[in-house]
Parts: structure tokens; C-alpha cells; sequence
């Protein structure tokens, strides 16, 4: 069965800062790879999404994730954080079955002044 | 455009009693799926709808079922409601089965008490 691993259930930042959350999956098929973002109190908003068209996928607010098969990992970095990026992260995986979609157990971003 | 809608924001419940739960779908999109999501943790998928038949299910008891109606609206029912129920039930649309992207609804959030 498929997992997502994500690794630093927290992680912390100062504003202007490299973002990096890490996900690594464990599957024996070609994955389809999100990132979602939730803020408190909402649904999950899609952030990116790999579907092997490029390794290197750009998303929304400044976003982008590598997809690096020899090392199973999708993980999502942005090159200066803002004080609007804290939120939770969560990576997901789908096979492109019917079997939903599996998440990992999330990152909480922290932005400190 | 109108997004992933879902009713009622919040719900309190008692052990033993049934909730449904209702989920309007992204305009053009004729697949749902639900999700748990609980306190701290990443969602669980409960099942998909395609064109009102259930497409694909993951580890949930027969308790949890649903319906999709041919506006492609659906329903998330629970039977006999348990403390461990307590959670906030995401739907997400989608415009296929399989690897298309989900957009998700705010949310329900179930207490049960």
C-alpha cells in the first residue's frame, strides 16, 4: 500500500527565509504528487500538482516542488516566506485509481517576524 | 465559478444517533469524494462517487455510506455515531476518477458528544 511521509510534524522560519517542507512517498506505481495548504478553520487548497509532465512543478504564491524519483521525495520549498505562508502543509499521493487520495499527517509552517 | 460547497459548517451530535452531511460539487464536476480528517492529523479518504455510483472506498465501516445525486451533489451519512466519529468531513470534487486534481469544500465539523 501507498504512504506519504512527511518529515517535521513543525517547521519554523524567519520571514524572508528559504521554505522547505519535505515529503517522501512509498509506492510501486508512477504517483500523481499535491501539495494542499490549509489555514485554520478551512478545506485544503491545492497548491501544485505532479503529473510527469516536468520534474520541477511551479505553483501558487510562489510555490515549487522537485520530484525526484531515485529518492521518492516531492518537496516544497519557496525562496523568501511571508508572514501569510502559516498555515499546515499536507503532501498527497494518488496512484490514479480509485482510491482516493493518501495524505501525509501534515507540516505546521511557522513564520517568525 | 461556484467551488466545492458543504453544509452544515458545524454539527453536534450524541453517541448512538445518524448524521447526514451534504456536499455541492464544483460546476462541471461529476465525481465527489469525502474525507475525515481528525484533530492533528492528515485527511482518510472515506469513498469517491462517480456519475452517482461508488467508485472506490478506503478503510471506513459500512456505517459511513453515501449517495450521489444526478446534479452530482452528494451525501455523507453515519450511522450509530461514536466519540472516535468526531472530526471535520471534507468533500472535494473533481472533474474524473482516477488522478484528477480535487478541489475540497470548507468543511463539516461533527462533535460528538
Amino acid at each position: 500500500a501507498q504512504s506519504v511521509t512527511q518529515l517535521g510534524s513543525h517547521v519554523s522560519v524567519s520571514e524572508g527565509a528559504l521554505v522547505l517542507l519535505r515529503c517522501n512517498y512509498s509506492s510501486s506505481v508512477p504517483p500523481y504528487l499535491f501539495w494542499y495548504v490549509q489555514y485554520p478553520n478551512q478545506g485544503l487548497q491545492l497548491l501544485l500538482k505532479y503529473t510527469s509532465a516536468a520534474t520541477l512543478v511551479k505553483g501558487i504564491n510562489g510555490f515549487e516542488a522537485e520530484f525526484k524519483k531515485s529518492e521518492t521525495s516531492f518537496h516544497l520549498t519557496k525562496p523568501s516566506a511571508h508572514m501569510s505562508d502559516a498555515a499546515e502543509y499536507f503532501c498527497a499521493y494518488s496512484g490514479g485509481g480509485a482510491d482516493g487520495l493518501t495524505f501525509g499527517k501534515g507540516t505546521h509552517l511557522i513564520i517568525q517576524p | 465559478e461556484t467551488g466545492v460547497t458543504q453544509s452544515p459548517t458545524h454539527l453536534i451530535k450524541t453517541r448512538g444517533q445518524q448524521v447526514t452531511l451534504r456536499c455541492s460539487s464544483q460546476s462541471g464536476h461529476n465525481t465527489v469524494s469525502w474525507y475525515q480528517q481528525a484533530l492533528g492529523q492528515g485527511p482518510q479518504f472515506i469513498f469517491q462517487y462517480y456519475r452517482e455510483e461508488e467508485n472506490g472506498r478506503g478503510n471506513f465501516p459500512p456505517r459511513f455510506s453515501g449517495l450521489q445525486f444526478p446534479n452530482y451533489s452528494s451525501e455523507l451519512n453515519v450511522n450509530a455515531l461514536e466519540l472516535d466519529d468526531s472530526a471535520l468531513y471534507l468533500c472535494a470534487s473533481s472533474l474524473g476518477r482516477g488522478s484528477d486534481t480535487q478541489y475540497f469544500g470548507p468543511g463539516t465539523r461533527l462533535t460528538v458528544l
